[in-house]
Parts: structure tokens; C-alpha cells; sequence
């Protein structure tokens, strides 16, 4: 089974700054099939990355991914009021498909 | 639009038996592998089981093997979990993901869930 660590585990910024966050696989992650998804209180998770660094449809461009192997980072350039969040890496590439324990991005 | 709705989730005693029920519509669902997630209360997201396209190849997690049974009708366009022998530790959210054709693909989307409570 593959590990996945997130960190920082909370992130506080604030609005207009950088956000980077961490996810770091145990092992190698199979032909980078690594997604970041976005999760508000209440809501399902959304897909914003996969592959390590495509952007899912609709996603602003703020969002970016980054990383192979087994060190991967999202990030999002410039904090908007909506993106404070937790935010999930997932490996896809193997079963079973882990999660990373989440980074909290809030409000400073 | 693509959209997966979840049912079937409530309480259920130490022990009980729950089937959870997740309906797709705007999309072939009948092509796609899907799979289940859950998510205790303030905890992480954890992947349950999957089923590939026409039913015939399943997995499951560790903490769910030989309780959980996930199945479809493709027919009726809808996923389920067979859920027994329930315990205290399955208390989640459950959501459903549609997962991918033929190459592996991320879970995208998801539905809005449907809460499991475990307890006497």
C-alpha cells in the first residue's frame, strides 16, 4: 500500500498570497497518477488536479500541480476568499487508492 | 450534466446491515468503473471498493473485506454497497466516484454523500 503524508497539516494565509502544499508517497507513484482534490465543509470533494499537473475542467489557473516519483506539491498563486479549504492528494495508480491525510488552508 | 446521488445511508445498530444505493445519470455509466469512499466525522477521505464496467472485478479495502459487497445494474444506471456486520469504525459519509474507462483516471465526480451511523 502506498503512503501518502501531507504537509503542512494547516496552512494559514492570507487572501492574495501563496499557498504550497506538500504530498509525499512512500513509494513511487505509478506514471504520476497523482490528483489533488479541493473539500469545503459540507461539500464533496472536487477534483482540481491529475496527473501531477493537469488542471480539471473549470479550474482556474491559480491552481497548479507539480512533482513525480514520490514528492508532489500543489499550488495556488494567489489565495481567493473561496479557496480556504482542505485539500486531499490521492494516488490512482494502484489499489488500494490512498488519500493523503489532508492540509487545511485557513484564513489567517 | 453528470451527477451521481447517493441513498440509503441511516442508523443501523452494532452488528445490523445497511445497502447504500448511488444513481448516475448524464453519462454512460454502464463504460465507467466506480468506486466508494468514505469519511468518518472530521477525519480523512478513505477508498472502500471499486467495480469495474460490466460488474465481473471487484476490490476492497482491508477494513471492509468480507463484510462489504459492492455491486451495479447497469440497466438501472445505479452502484451499490452491501453493507453487514456493521461496526462502531464504519460510522462515515459514504460517497459514490465515477473512476475511469479504460486508463486509470482520478474520481471525478463525486456525489454529495449519505451518512452511516453505527451505534446502539
Amino acid at each position: 500500500e502506498i503512503v501518502l503524508t501531507q504537509s503542512p497539516g494547516t496552512l494559514s494565509l492570507s487572501p492574495g498570497e501563496r499557498a504550497t502544499l506538500s504530498c509525499r508517497a512512500s513509494q513511487s507513484v505509478s506514471s504520476s497518477y497523482l490528483a489533488w482534490y479541493q473539500q469545503k465543509p459540507g461539500q464533496a470533494p472536487r477534483l482540481l488536479i491529475y496527473g501531477a499537473s493537469s488542471r480539471a475542467t473549470g479550474i482556474p489557473d491559480r491552481f497548479s500541480g507539480s512533482g513525480s516519483g514520490t514528492d508532489f506539491t500543489l499550488t495556488i498563486s494567489r489565495l481567493e476568499p473561496e479557496d480556504f479549504a482542505v485539500y486531499y492528494c490521492q494516488q490512482y495508480g494502484s489499489s488500494p487508492f490512498t488519500f493523503g491525510g489532508g492540509t487545511k488552508v485557513e484564513i489567517k | 450534466e453528470v451527477q451521481l446521488v447517493e441513498s440509503g445511508g441511516g442508523l443501523v445498530q452494532p452488528g445490523g446491515s445497511l445497502r447504500l444505493s448511488c444513481a448516475a445519470s448524464g453519462f454512460t455509466f454502464s463504460s465507467y468503473w466506480m468506486h466508494w469512499v468514505r469519511q468518518a466525522p472530521g477525519k480523512g477521505l478513505v477508498w472502500v471498493s471499486r467495480i469495474n464496467s460490466d460488474g465481473s472485478s471487484t476490490s476492497y479495502a482491508d477494513s471492509v473485506k468480507g463484510r462489504f459487497t459492492i455491486s451495479r445494474d447497469n440497466a438501472k444506471n445505479t452502484l451499490y454497497l452491501q453493507m453487514n456486520s456493521l461496526r462502531a469504525e464504519d460510522t462515515a459519509v459514504y460517497y459514490c466516484a465515477r473512476g475511469h474507462i479504460v486508463v486509470e483516471r482520478p474520481f471525478d465526480p463525486w456525489g454529495q454523500g449519505t451518512l452511516v451511523t453505527v451505534s446502539s
